[in-house]
């Protein structure tokens, strides 16, 4: 198994560019998460999924959207890029609480750097 | 809402020694909570986790962590560190009617030989 896949692995994009992230995970999981990892604040949650086609903003969700179309994609979008949006974005997945063992275990991704200058 | 802090954003460890990583949670429900560890340009992986049951709990490469209501605490041990135990710890909590996972600052470990 792939388990979670996010493309690109690295872009740079200048200020006001519009660029679209994309995490997908062949575990048929129903939960899936973004995040953005920046030194010293650890990751911070910006937007999750509890399942197809629903979105649910997390603790820094300004300046993204999201979009779950089918239940293994999650996209992660910048209409306007800003300096500040420069980090290491982190999509993860995992089963709803129910599901024994695996209950809210995230799976993540490699990880997708983004810098904008 | 959960939060989650973590006391020292850097711990230096002599190989051999003990390792304690300091996690202490905020939930306004019966917490889940998780230790996951980060290696150098990679995502995150899972340790441990406490659901519910035995306070108690052993993760992978010989770490454990005990859970503690009244000091709403999780704290991460390892008795004896190892060069490869060299990486990022991060503590999260997700609360029981909300299923985000909320993940705390880091600690960055470093084993001295």
């Amino acid at each position: 198994n792939a388990g979670v896949t996010q493309t690109p692995k690295f872009r740079v994009l200048k200020t006001g560019q519009s660029m679209t992230l994309l995490c997908a995970q062949d575990m048929n999981h129903e939960y899936m998460y973004w995040y953005r990892q920046d030194p010293g604040m650890g990751l911070r949650l910006i937007h999750y999924s509890v399942g197809e086609g629903t979105t649910a903003k997390g603790e820094v969700p300004d300046g993204y959207n999201v979009s779950r179309l089918k239940k293994q994609n999650f996209l992660l979008g910048l209409e306007s890029a800003a300096p500040s949006q420069t980090s290491v974005y982190f999509c993860a997945s995992s089963y709803l609480r129910d599901r024994g063992a695996g209950a809210n275990v995230l799976t993540f991704g490699a990880g997708s750097r983004l810098t904008v200058l | 809402a959960q939060s989650v802090t973590q006391l020292g954003s850097h711990v230096s460890v002599s190989e051999g020694a003990l390792v304690l990583l300091r996690c202490n949670y905020s939930s306004s429900v019966p917490p889940y909570l998780f230790w996951y560890v980060q290696y150098p340009n990679q995502g995150l992986q899972l340790l441990l986790k406490y659901t519910t049951g035995a306070t108690l709990v052993k993760g992978i490469n010989g770490f454990e962590a005990e859970f503690k209501k009244s000091e709403t605490s999780f704290h991460l041990t390892k008795p004896s560190a190892h060069m490869s135990d060299a990486a990022e710890y991060f503590c999260a909590v997700s609360g029981a009617l909300h299923d985000k996972v909320i993940f705390g600052p880091g600690t960055s470990l470093s084993v001295i030989p």
